[in-house]
């Protein structure tokens, strides 16, 4: 069965600090989509990325850098030099597409950075 | 482009009613998905509709329904309310790459 795990349910740093995000996943499928969600207080879940299952070369989006490898099912968000705008809970999610194509999210990381 | 709309923001229901939220994705997104958000379970699925048809379906119990329209707006009913029902439901209108949600209507139920 699909699932996602996110074990961090926490992380507080300071400004300026880097810090990454675990997620790993479970499917049973070879083809696959990973996703990273940002949902800041104000509650809209925000598209960061999407990766599929064949994709393994590492993202780098400005300060944000996402980390896939699939020899340990695991996709972790990095984000370098953090600033308190960064402070948000952070989705990681799965579907899988040659079956429902439904997107099941993990439970969220709560990032605060402290200024 | 407009975002994804959702109305109402908020909404504050009694025990035993029933409530109507609705949706409208993003011009041209076919793909209309529910979700539903709380402290406890975190984001869950409740249905996916695609050009008026229900497509995927979570595991909520019947008093959970949809519908989508001709136009892709999205309804989601729920009767007989119980104080578990509150929490934020999102919904998401997706293209072929990207799913974008809305600001969610955040439901309380008393």
């Amino acid at each position: 069965a699909q699932k996602v795990t996110q074990a961090q349910t926490e992380i507080s740093v300071v400004e300026k600090e880097d810090v990454t995000l675990d997620c790993v996943y479970e499917t049973r499928d070879t083809t696959y989509y990973l996703f990273w969600y940002k949902q800041p207080p104000s509650g809209e879940l925000v598209f960061l990325i999407r990766r599929n299952s064949f994709d393994e070369q590492n993202e780098i989006s400005g300060r944000y850098s996402w980390n896939f490898q699939k020899s340990t099912s695991s996709f972790n968000f990095t984000i370098t030099a953090s600033q308190v705008v960064d402070s948000a809970v952070y989705f990681c999610a799965l579907s899988e597409p040659n079956r429902d194509d439904k997107i099941i999210f993990g439970k969220g990381t709560r990032l605060h950075i402290l200024p | 482009k407009a975002g994804v709309t959702q109305t109402p923001r908020y909404l504050i229901k009694t025990r035993g009613q029933q409530v109507t939220l609705s949706c409208s994705p993003i011009s041209g997104h076919r793909s209309v998905s529910w979700y539903q958000q709380t402290p406890g379970q975190g984001l869950q699925f409740l249905f996916e509709y695609f050009s008026e048809t229900q497509r995927n379906k979570g595991n909520f119990p019947g008093r959970f329904s949809g519908r989508q329209f001709s136009n892709s707006r999205s309804e989601m009913n729920v009767s007989t309310l119980e104080l578990g029902d509150s929490a934020l439901y999102l919904c998401a209108s997706r293209d072929t790459y990207e799913q974008y949600f809305g600001p969610g209507t955040r439901l309380t139920v008393t």
